[in-house]
């Protein structure tokens, strides 16, 4: 069964520091990968998706992910955290089931110190 | 291109009521899900349409939760009775036909007392 791992409920990180936030997947074919960003009462919004080619992809905000095949990874990083980006953050998998359906992690949220 | 529209945005209700969301997709998008989001946790899928037809409705509490998207545009998710462990938000995100990316409304808060 598809299914996604966020190992890290909360992190803390200093303004300005950079940030890692890890994801772990578990799916049979090549998946779809995402990562989502949800601030407080907001709804999801998209930061970036692989689905094919270059492993490592850009998104928004000046985030960035590296899909890692041999490790069923998908990590999120940013090489210098704004006050702005404490959220929650999403990973999800996009599986094909008939259409297309996304199972999401439980999150992790970020919390960013001055 | 107008988004997602959902409404209410938020609901409070009595445990034992009635409730109902309404969904309206992006324009032309054949997929239409609906989620619910604990807090706390990740959305949970719990209906995908694909126009209006049910594609896959495996973890819908059916014996109090219904949903349906006559005409393949909008939708309706209701709840009744409602429990107070159905206190959460109710996403709803739209895709074109066999898209991966979904589009998401800014969802339903609910909070059942």
């Amino acid at each position: 069964a598809q299914s996604v791992t966020q190992p890290d409920i909360h992190i803390t990180v200093s303004e300005g520091a950079s940030l890692e936030l890890r994801c772990n997947y578990s799916y049979g074919a090549t998946p779809y990968l995402f990562w989502y960003v949800q601030s407080p009462g907001q709804g999801l919004q998209l930061l970036l998706k692989y689905f094919s080619g270059d492993t490592l992809v850009q998104g928004i905000k000046g985030f960035e992910a590296e899909f890692k095949r041999s490790q069923s990874s998908f990590n999120l990083r940013k090489p210098s955290v704004h006050w702005s980006d404490a959220a929650e953050y999403f990973c999800a998998v996009g599986a094909r089931t008939g259409g297309f359906k996304t199972i999401f992690g439980a999150g992790t949220r970020l919390f960013v110190k001055a | 291109e107008a988004g997602v529209a959902q409404s209410p945005r938020y609901k409070i209700i009595e445990k034992r009521q009635s409730v109902a969301f309404w969904c309206n997709p992006i324009s032309g998008h054949a997929t239409l899900y609906w989620y619910q989001q604990i807090l706390g946790q990740g959305p949970k899928l719990l209906i995908q349409f694909q126009n209006n037809g049910v594609v896959d409705d495996s973890q819908l509490p059916k014996d109090r939760f219904s949903a349906e998207r006559l005409k393949g545009v909008d939708s309706t998710l209701k709840i009744q009775p409602a429990k107070l462990e159905d206190s959460a938000v109710y996403l709803c995100a739209s895709s074109p036909i066999q898209d991966p990316k979904e589009y998401f409304g800014p969802g339903t808060r609910l909070t059942v007392t």
